[in-house]
């Protein structure tokens, strides 16, 4: 089945040792997200790829970035990890095109920071 | 800009009773998305529908009715005869319809706690 991709599932990693995060899609879409969600908030959007187009949100911390080598992965980086970044990760995948088309959640990354 | 509001922050029935989950938006364009997604325990955003602005009717599948109201920018949810599986987070989201790419503006979900 098509489908979004995340691994890990859990990832435990210590205070400012950097940790990557993955994302896979068989979609074939066009536009890739990041989404940080923390304990009891809305998931918030961190950064996104329209193919190779990297649009990275106003307030997202310096401390993330993200690389999308091909269509099918995207990656997530938090550099200096924090406790204050401890939070559920999620990835989701869109067609381009007018709003609403094809929004596929992955299942999360949820980060723990030790 | 554009915002979504969900002022229940939980609610707890129990099973077998119907229950009513509020959502109220902002926005100035006049063609948008609406959605809805259920976050279980474990944590994944399980879609459950999306709405255009361009229609207004209700909708039902099984259990589950949406009521969406332009007048109001309202796009209520109500689960009937709830069950305890319904227990979960429940967030209601918009999406501009215009441009390549469709960020999603979450608001704050609401808690359902369905008892047995």
């Amino acid at each position: 089945d098509a489908m979004v991709i995340q691994n890990p599932r859990y990832q435990v990693t210590q205070f400012g040792k950097p940790v990557t995060l993955s994302c896979s899609q068989t979609l074939n879409h066009n536009v890739m997200y990041w989404y940080q969600q923390k304990s009891s908030q809305a998931p918030k959007l961190l950064f996104h790829y329209y193919d190779k187009d990297f649009n990275n949100e106003a307030d997202t911390p310096d401390n993330f970035q993200s690389r999308r080598p091909n269509t099918s992965f995207c990656f997530l980086d938090i550099r200096s990890p924090g406790l204050g970044d401890a939070a559920m990760y999620l990835c989701a995948t869109s067609r381009e095109g007018p709003g609403g088309r094809g929004y596929t959640f992955g299942s999360g990354t949820r980060l723990t920071v030790v | 800009a554009q915002k979504v509001t969900q002022a229940q922050t939980e609610i707890s029935v129990v099973e077998k009773e119907d229950v009513t989950l509020d959502c109220v938006y902002e926005t100035r364009d006049t063609t948008y998305y609406l959605f809805w997604y259920k976050q279980p325990p474990s944590g994944e955003l399980v879609f459950l529908i999306r709405r255009n602005s361009f229609d207004e009717q209700n909708e039902i599948s099984g259990r589950y009715s949406w009521n969406f109201q332009k007048s109001t920018s309202s796009f209520n949810f109500t689960i009937t005869a709830s069950q305890v599986v319904d227990s979960a987070v429940y967030f209601c989201a918009l999406s501009l319809y215009g441009g390549a790419t469709n960020k999603l503006i979450f608001g704050t979900g609401t808690l359902l706690a369905v008892q047995p």
